[in-house]
């Protein structure tokens, strides 16, 4: 079965500053991941995703990610974090089962500070 | 607009009102879901239609009663609610044979007076 752990339920970081955002994954076969990003009283927004092609992702406003089989990880980074980058986000794994299912983590709120 | 479109995006309703959500996309997607999204837990999977066909039901009191008449529309049907059912309700699209991921809505703001 497949899961997955958001490590950090709360990162904090500066204007400017590297931002790391932790997920590991659990799959009995070759998941597909993605991150996800939701802004106050909004839905979700896809920010990228893996599907076996390159193991560096590269997504929308800077971020991207890099899925590591060794090590079942799939962390989000940014170089320079910018305010309008606060917001929760969540790493999800997908089961193709029928229609597709999602797994979605428990969220990682990011706050920018000035 | 992310081609995913939910009304109202805020309800309020009473313990005995009946309401419904709907949720509208044109993304030509074949796969639909309804997601409750309440504070402090993750997001929960209520519904999903593959094909205007009901493929899952987690779990979910009768007194949500989903309706998919075609593969661009999906209701959802609230009847006799508790205080409890507060939450975001967010819908989504996706197709079914490829990982692309789901598109969703802005949801609907839903409280339960």
């Amino acid at each position: 079965a497949q899961s997955v752990t958001q490590l950090d339920s709360h990162v904090s970081v500066s204007e400017g500053t590297p931002v790391l955002l932790r997920c590991n994954y659990s799959s009995s076969y070759s998941p597909s991941l993605f991150w996800y990003v939701q802004h106050p009283n909004k839905g979700l927004q896809l920010l990228l995703k893996y599907t076996s092609a390159a193991t560096l992702v590269k997504g929308i406003n800077g971020f991207e990610a890099e899925f590591k089989k060794s090590e079942t990880s799939f962390h989000l980074t940014k170089p320079s974090a910018h305010m309008s980058d606060a917001a929760e986000y969540f790493c999800v794994v997908s089961m193709v089962q029928g229609a597709q299912k999602l797994v979605f983590g428990q969220g990682t709120r990011l706050t920018i500070n000035p | 607009e992310t081609g995913v479109t939910q009304t109202p995006r805020h309800l309020v309703m009473g313990m005995t009102n009946k309401k419904s959500l709907k949720c509208e996309q044109h993304l030509g997607h074949n796969a639909m879901y309804w997601y409750k999204q309440s504070a402090k837990k993750p997001l929960e999977l209520m519904f999903v239609y593959n094909f205007k066909e009901q493929t899952e039901n987690n779990s979910v009191p009768s007194r949500f009663s989903p309706e998919c008449p075609n593969s661009s529309h999906l209701f959802l049907h609230l009847h006799t609610l508790q205080p409890e059912d507060s939450a975001l309700y967010l819908c989504a699209s996706s197709f079914t044979d490829r990982d692309y991921g789901y598109t969703f809505g802005s949801g609907t703001r839903l409280t339960v007076v």
